[in-house]
C-alpha cells in the first residue's frame, strides 16, 4: 500500500460549486498534512497545512484531518475559475526532511 | 518565501545523451531537493542535496544516473545521464522554507521539463 493515496480525476465543477478533494494515508505517526496546489506549468506552493486532527480554515478553503481514518480533505467554497490547477497532498516523513505527495488531483472550475 | 529559477525550462534531447538542470535560489539555505514528476505519477523525491557534502539519494535513484552537484548555498545542479525516454518527466528542485522543520514547508521551483526522444 502506498503511503498516500489521491485520487487523481480529473474534476470538472462549475463555478460557485463547493469541491471536495480527498487523500488516505497509511503511517498513524503521521502528524502534519498539507495542501499543494500547482498550476500549469509552475511548481506547487503550498496552500495550507493542519497539525494533527480537527479542521483548518482560510477564506474558502477548509484543510480537514480524520485521524481515526486517516483521511484528509481540502474543501472549496465558492469555487472559481482561478481555482482550476492540481491540488496535491502531502505528508512529512516523520523525522526527516522528506514530503511524501499524493498523484495530484486536476481540478477545472468551469465559468 | 525563496525565490527559485530552472534552467532550461525546457529540452528535447536524444537517447544517450545527458542533460544538466540548474536551479539557482535568491536567498541562501541549508537544503536543496530534487524531485521527478512523471505524468500520472506522484511527485517523486530524487535526492536531498546539502551544501559541503554529498547528495542523499532515494531509494530507485543513483548518483551515477543523476550526479548532483551543491558548490554553494544558493545553486544545485542535477544531471540525467545516458537518457532513456522512460527519462521524460518534469524536474524540479526545491528549498526548505523558514519554518523551523516542524511542517517541512518547501518552496518549488517553476520545474524542467525534459522530453528524450
Amino acid at each position: 500500500q502506498k503511503e498516500v493515496e489521491q485520487d487523481p480525476g480529473p474534476l470538472s465543477v462549475p463555478e460557485g460549486a463547493i469541491v471536495s478533494l480527498n487523500c488516505t494515508y497509511s503511517n498513524s505517526a503521521f502528524q502534519y498534512f498539507m495542501w499543494y496546489r500547482q498550476y500549469s506549468r509552475k511548481g506547487p506552493e503550498l496552500l495550507m497545512y493542519t497539525y494533527s486532527s480537527g479542521n483548518k480554515e482560510d477564506g474558502r478553503f477548509t484543510a480537514q484531518v480524520d485521524k481515526s481514518s486517516k483521511y484528509i480533505s481540502l474543501f472549496i467554497r465558492d469555487s472559481q475559475p482561478s481555482d482550476s490547477a492540481t491540488y496535491l497532498c502531502a505528508i512529512p516523513e516523520g523525522g526527516s526532511e522528506k514530503l511524501v505527495f499524493g498523484k495530484g488531483t486536476k481540478l477545472t472550475v468551469n465559468p | 518565501s525563496a525565490v527559485i529559477s530552472q534552467k532550461p525550462s525546457r529540452d528535447i534531447c536524444q537517447r544517450g545523451t545527458s542533460l544538466t538542470i540548474q536551479c539557482q535560489v535568491d536567498s541562501q539555505v541549508t537544503m536543496m531537493f530534487w524531485y521527478r514528476q512523471q505524468p500520472g505519477q506522484s511527485l517523486t523525491l530524487i535526492a536531498t542535496a546539502n551544501q559541503g557534502s554529498e547528495a542523499t539519494y532515494e531509494s530507485g535513484f543513483v548518483i551515477d544516473k543523476f550526479p548532483i552537484s551543491r558548490p554553494n548555498l544558493t545553486f544545485s545542479t542535477l544531471t540525467v545521464s545516458n537518457m532513456s525516454p522512460e527519462d521524460s518527466s518534469i524536474y524540479l528542485c526545491s528549498v526548505d522554507g523558514p519554518s523551523g522543520g516542524s511542517y517541512n514547508e518547501q518552496f518549488f521551483g517553476p520545474g524542467t521539463r525534459l522530453t528524450v526522444l
